[in-house]
Parts: C-alpha cells; sequence; structure tokens
C-alpha cells in the first residue's frame, strides 16, 4: 500500500516567484492536510481538505492558498514567495476526519 | 497561551526506564489526541492515539487522557535507545478538524 507521496522532494526558488507543491493522499483517504514545519515554530497547520472541502485554515497570510481534486490529490500554492516561507512543507492524510494522520516525507522549499 | 502545550526538553531517561512525557492542551472542546514520533531528518509517524478519559495501553507505551484536567500524557516503558526521538502531542478540536501540534520533547535514551 503506497503511502503519502510529495513532489517534488526540493525546491529552490527566488523571492517573489511563486510556487506549487502536490500532495497524493493514501488510496481512500479522503481528508489531506498541509503543515508548515520550521525549527523555531514546529508545526504549524496550514489548511485541511475533506471531500474536495476546505474544512480549516490555519493563520497563513492569503499568498498560501490549496485545493483537493475530486481524486483527493491535493496541491498548495505559495505566491509571492518570502524568504521567511523557507520551510519542510508537509502534507498528511487520514480515513476520516477523526483519525490520526499519515504524513509525506515533505517538500523542502528553500527561497533564496 | 498556546493551545497545545509541551516541555520542549531535552529529557535524558537511562536505557530501561520509564519515560514519561506531558502535554496540556486549552481547547475543552477538543475530541481526539494523538501522539507522533519524528526522528531527525524525518516525517513525524503516529504512534498512539487516545479518544476516552483514562489510560491506552499498546506494547510499550501508554497514553494517559485526562480532559478534566485537559491533561494527555506518554509513558514509554523499557526505554531503548532507538526511542531517542522528538515528540509530539496533537489536538483535534470540535468536530475533528485541525489538528494542532504542540512544539515537541526531545527524547534521549542513553544506553
Amino acid at each position: 500500500k503506497a503511502g503519502v507521496t510529495q513532489t517534488p522532494r526540493y525546491l529552490i526558488k527566488t523571492r517573489g516567484q511563486q510556487v506549487t507543491l502536490s500532495c497524493s493522499p493514501i488510496s481512500g483517504h479522503r481528508s489531506v492536510s498541509w503543515y508548515q514545519q520550521t525549527p523555531g515554530q514546529g508545526l504549524q497547520f496550514l489548511f485541511e481538505y475533506f471531500s474536495e472541502t476546505q474544512r480549516n485554515k490555519g493563520n497563513f497570510p492569503g499568498r498560501f492558498s490549496g485545493r483537493q481534486f475530486s481524486n483527493s490529490r491535493s496541491e498548495m500554492n505559495v505566491s509571492t514567495l518570502e524568504l521567511g516561507d523557507s520551510a519542510l512543507y508537509l502534507c498528511a492524510s487520514s480515513l476520516e476526519v477523526r483519525d490520526g494522520y499519515t504524513f509525506g516525507s515533505g517538500t523542502r522549499l528553500t527561497v533564496v | 497561551q498556546k493551545e497545545v502545550e509541551q516541555n520542549s526538553g531535552p529529557l535524558s531517561v537511562p536505557e530501561g526506564a520509564i519515560a514519561s512525557l506531558n502535554c496540556t492542551y486549552s481547547d475543552r472542546g477538543s475530541q481526539s489526541f494523538f501522539w507522533y514520533r519524528q526522528y531527525s531528518g524525518k516525517s513525524p509517524e503516529l504512534i498512539m492515539f487516545i479518544y476516552s478519559n483514562g489510560d491506552k495501553e499498546d506494547g510499550r507505551f501508554t497514553a494517559q487522557l485526562n480532559k478534566a484536567s485537559q491533561y494527555v500524557s506518554l509513558l514509554i516503558r523499557d526505554s531503548q535507545p532507538s526511542d531517542s526521538a522528538t515528540y509530539l502531542c496533537a489536538v483535534k478540536g470540535p468536530g475533528g478538524f485541525k489538528t494542532i501540534f504542540g512544539a515537541g520533547t526531545r527524547l534521549f535514551v542513553k544506553a
């Protein structure tokens, strides 16, 4: 059974650019969440999707957006990148909203 | 006040001892409680979940929940050097959405 797949694994972008990250959840999992992890702030909640609907959003600026497709795959987009956006972005999926997560390996984004 | 608080540690215990990790949360409506283990350079991995007051045991791990005190704990019996990692407490709010993570407690198990 395939795990949560995130692509790409690494990205280097320049300030002002935009980036799209992709996440394929475990087959059958309908809930997908995104987190930003930095050494100083830990795991910060970005958004959660369930059956293509955004159920909750964290305290991030509008430059951060996401969506979920009918096959449960999810993307997140960050526009007008800032140096402070450099982080590990983790996607996690669960079968139902009450369940714990299975995390992907993450996308390491570096903004220069 | 942070929504989920953990002692950042590091917590150091000798091999074979019991490691006790603690977590408090602020939202009384929280419904689901989780412990994740994260090794350096790796993603978090779910090790325990608990929904009801009391204790839940799984092998060497025991999760304890006290909703009245808004307190969750994880006990690791017979600690092994391979248990050395950061342990993240996570809490799901009402409705089951939006899981909030604590900052994590670093555990070192000395051989």
